[in-house]
């Protein structure tokens, strides 16, 4: 089944404690992004990676790191997490765009639901 | 600036009633729209897109969209609506390189 899969589903952890989200996709996509969803904010785009190797910022990067090192897995990496990053996490993989005006449709996995106390 | 407004925050329908989800977005380019649903406990799911065309498009679930561009309006529609059907629905656009950026979204209740 084609799909994207993140672990944790969810997280409960202390702030300055490192983690990482994965997030593996068996499509074969080469664009991968992670969003965090708020209430009332909708999604936010973290980062994105165009291929391997290829990652650039989004809308809210501060915090976070990514990295690409392998084209199915685009892991999330909190360095120090605060309580401020407590969000609902999604990753999203998406085909070679058929043109470069973000005309591709994303396929989302399920949701990481993190906790920073 | 790029944006999308839902402007509905929660909406309750009874089972059986019609349904209309607003959604208007900014943007200086054509757009690509999409709307986007997601279940409780689940990830985002494609319910339909508009890229160029029928201004009127057909998705899965019985749902359809229409693309106004003098109203910079992408309205989902639902003759029907179930109780499955409750979610968080979410308008998109695709707004250059890479980028998408998403309304903050719609809660659906349907009633019995």
């Amino acid at each position: 089944e084609a799909q994207v899969t993140q672990n944790p589903r969810y997280l409960i952890t202390v702030t300055g404690k490192k983690l990482t989200v994965t997030c593996s996709q068996n499509m074969n996509h080469e664009y991968m992004s992670w969003y965090r969803q708020d209430p009332g904010l909708g999604l936010r785009q973290i980062y994105y990676s165009m291929n391997v190797e290829v990652t650039d910022k989004g809308d809210v990067p501060e915090g976070y790191k990514v990295s690409r090192k392998e084209k199915r897995n685009f892991p999330l990496i909190l360095e120090s997490p605060s309580p401020n990053q407590t969000s609902l996490y999604f990753c999203a993989s998406s085909a070679e765009p058929r043109d470069i005006t973000g005309a591709n449709v994303l396929t989302f996995g399920a949701g990481s639901r993190l906790t920073v106390l | 600036a790029q944006s999308v407004t839902q402007p509905d925050i929660h909406i309750t329908v009874s089972e059986g009633a019609s349904l209309e989800l607003r959604c208007n977005y900014s943007y200086g380019a054509t757009p690509y729209l999409f709307w986007y649903v997601q279940s409780p406990g689940q990830g985002l799911q494609l319910l339909l897109k508009y890229f160029s065309g029928d201004t009127l498009v057909q998705g899965i679930k019985g749902f359809e969209a229409e693309f106004k561009r003098s109203q910079s309006s992408f309205n989902l529609r639902k003759p029907s609506v179930h109780w499955s059907d409750a979610a968080e629905y979410f308008c998109a656009v695709g707004a250059g390189t890479y980028k998408y950026i998403f309304g903050t979204g719609t809660r659906l209740k349907v009633l019995a």
